[in-house]
């Protein structure tokens, strides 16, 4: 069981670049969902997807965004990086909403 | 407001003792309360949650509605417990509000 894969899992962007994280989640599992962890800090929400449509919304900016594709994978875009974005993005999968989240390693995103 | 706190950053305890982490919520709903873990350079993982009530590593946790708390407790702790432990609520739209999270360091 490969569980819940992030890519990359670390990266290194220039303020007012553009990032695109990459989530594939646990095979059959249909829900994923987003968190941003900064250092010292618990997870924060962003987003969560359920058979490609999204089902909750945190409090970030639109700079964030996201989508999930047909075979449940999920990429979280961030543009006009700022500084306060460096942090650590979670993702999790669940087979469905409501059910036990599976966390990937995290993607370590610096903003420089 | 939907509020998840862990009011230890760090708690120290010798080998054999007993552990509580305290977790305190704010929430109008009816919460549902987990306990994630994260062990050294391993991904987080879920504990437990209270509508199982169940033991999980000697670990138990009792959802109290009247003060808000959602305490971890272990009776004898032991060093492959040394871990960060979060606590976290799921709201009725199924988000996860966490604390900011408590590293527990069991001393030999």
């Amino acid at each position: 069981d490969a569980g819940v894969t992030q890519s990359p899992t670390h990266l290194i962007k220039t303020r007012g670049q553009h990032v695109t994280l990459r989530c594939s989640p646990i095979s059959g599992h249909k829900s994923v969902s987003w968190y941003q962890q900064v250092l010292g800090q618990g997870p924060q929400f962003i987003f969560q997807y359920y058979e490609k449509e999204e089902r909750g919304r945190g409090n970030f900016p639109d700079r964030f965004s996201a989508r999930q594709f047909p075979n449940y994978s999920s990429e979280l875009n961030v543009n006009a990086l700022l500084l306060g974005d460096s942090a650590l993005y979670l993702c999790a999968s669940s087979p469905e909403t409501g059910r036990e989240a599976f966390f990937g390693q995290g993607t370590r995103l610096t903003v420089v | 407001a939907q509020r998840v706190t862990q009011p230890e950053k760090l708690l120290s305890v010798f080998k054999g003792a007993p552990v509580e982490l305290k977790c305190n919520y704010s929430y109008s709903g009816s919460p549902e309360l987990f306990w994630y873990v994260q062990y050294s350079r391993q991904r987080l993982q879920l504990l437990l949650r209270h509508i199982s009530r169940e033991s999980i590593k000697g670990f138990t946790a009792d959802l109290n509605k009247g003060e808000t708390s959602f305490h971890l407790k272990k009776p004898f702790a032991q060093e492959e417990d040394s871990a960060m432990y979060y606590c976290a609520l799921r709201t009725s739209n199924y988000q996860l509000i966490w604390g900011a999270g408590t590293k527990l360091i069991i001393k030999p």
